[in-house]
């Protein structure tokens, strides 16, 4: 099993730009999610989805959108950068949303110009 | 709006000595977990506490969940230069569905 896969590793967008970052896991897990995290802010929902077709907002939603067409990817789509989204993107994916390991894939790192 | 504050931010300390991480909130949880993070790299979970009251050990660590689930503590004996990373809490809301994440604890243990 290859687990959560991040593509790509590292991002550097123009303000207004947009693009989808993307994210896989061949668990056969029904909940993914999108984390940002920030230096001193730890990780902060996005978006997250129960399964395929079912997604919602977490936290912080706005300048981001979802879908989940199947079971294994969720993509994360940035519509017009702003620089307060330079961050570091994390998916997470687990069996459940409850009471369950989530396993993460390795980043994104995003910088926005 | 839920939130879990971790102390202390950043605990520098020499090997063979313990620390403790605290995690609290104004808020009951579900469930609350405690990942580790290495530079580079997603969290990894290290273990989860479900009942008010819980305490799991895990060789030198030690988690603690407040008996009203609003508060958590990691304790580790005899730190090591391989326990170095970030450790974050991380609560499940009573509804389920969303994790909200401490803002962390950089450790640093010195040989």
């Amino acid at each position: 099993n290859a687990g959560v896969t991040q593509t790509p590793k590292f991002q550097v967008l123009k303000t207004g730009q947009s693009m989808t970052l993307q994210c896989a896991q061949d668990m056969n897990h029904e909940y993914m999610s999108w984390y940002r995290q920030d230096p001193g802010m730890g990780l902060r929902l996005i978006h997250y989805s129960v399964g395929a077709g079912i997604t919602d907002q977490g936290e912080v939603p706005n300048g981001y959108n979802v879908s989940r067409s199947t079971t294994e990817d969720f993509p994360l789509r940035l519509l017009s950068a702003a620089p307060s989204q330079t961050s570091v993107y994390f998916c997470a994916s687990s069996y459940s949303a409850w009471v369950d390991t989530q396993y993460f894939g390795p980043g994104t790192r995003l910088t926005v110009l | 709006t839920q939130l879990l504050e971790q102390s202390p931010q950043f605990l520098s300390i020499q090997e063979g000595e313990n620390l403790t991480v605290y995690c609290n909130s104004s808020s009951v949880f579900s469930s609350l977990q405690w990942y580790r993070q290495e530079p580079g790299e997603g969290p990894v979970l290290l273990v989860t506490v479900v009942t008010g009251g819980e305490v799991k050990k895990l060789k030198r660590l030690t988690f603690q969940f407040g008996d009203a689930r609003k508060d958590s503590s990691l304790h580790i004996t005899a730190a090591q230069p391989g326990d170095t990373g970030l450790y974050l809490c991380a609560g499940l809301n009573t509804g389920g569905f969303k994790t909200i994440f401490g803002a962390g604890t950089r450790l640093f243990v010195k040989a």
